[in-house]
């Protein structure tokens, strides 16, 4: 079975370029998380999706990230300028409802902005 | 103090050993708990719930201390395959808000 898909795995840009991600869910699952990985911090919920809508964006770290999930097989995760301190390992995770515990995550998208 | 706090390690673990780790959590009334796995560069993956009463899955024993706020993992006859950064995870509110620690990483030795 397809689990979680995340692209690019890695992503190398410079400093002010747009950075899109990609996800695709798990079929079936209505919840849709994307997190951000670094050493320091450590896992962030930055946005959560239920059925599609956008329920707490609250994670998001400014105005230049902004997610979409037009539907429930696709969302993506884009930074407009990218800026070095954005550099960190992107996750997108997906479950069955939205109140458990158990989500399964893609394997990450690397980002090095330099 | 942290939500959720973990002792980072590393613990150094000879193959076949026991070992335990445990995970603090500060807000009492949270609802449900986990341990996740994630391998070097790797994604997190669920390990096992911790239920009330305790949990076991083969080798792995979870347990949980609501009077000391308190989750644990224990690894017995550990495996080199076990190495790994072991987070702990709590969702407070059975809602979507997962607290996740900042994992306690094992290695085993051979």
């Amino acid at each position: 079975d397809a689990g979680v898909i995340q692209s690019p795995r890695h992503e190398v840009t410079e400093m002010g370029q747009e950075v899109t991600l990609r996800c695709k869910p798990i079929s079936g699952h209505n919840s849709l998380f994307w997190y951000r990985q670094t050493m320091m911090r450590g896992l962030e919920l930055l946005i959560y999706f239920n059925n599609n809508v956008p329920i707490d964006d609250s994670g998001m770290p400014e105005d230049r990230f902004s997610a979409k999930m037009p539907n429930a097989s696709f969302s993506t995760l884009k930074i407009q300028p990218s800026e070095p301190r954005d550099s960190a390992v992107y996750f997108c995770a997906s479950s069955l409802g939205a109140g458990g515990g158990e989500l399964f995550f893609g394997e990450g998208s690397r980002l090095t902005v330099l | 103090r942290k939500e959720v706090e973990q002792d980072p390690g590393p613990f150094n673990v000879p193959e076949g050993a026991t070992v335990a780790f445990n995970c603090t959590y500060s807000n009492s009334a949270s609802q449900s708990f986990f341990w996740y796995r994630q391998d070097c560069r790797k994604e997190p993956k669920l390990l096992m719930s911790v239920y009330s009463s305790g949990n076991e899955d083969g080798r792995f024993t979870a347990q949980l201390n609501r009077a000391s706020q308190y989750i644990s993992l224990l690894i017995r006859d550990s495996k080199l395959s076990d190495s790994a950064t072991y987070l702990c995870v709590v969702n407070p509110d059975s809602n979507y808000q997962l607290i996740w620690g900042a994992g306690t990483k094992l290695i085993i030795k051979p």
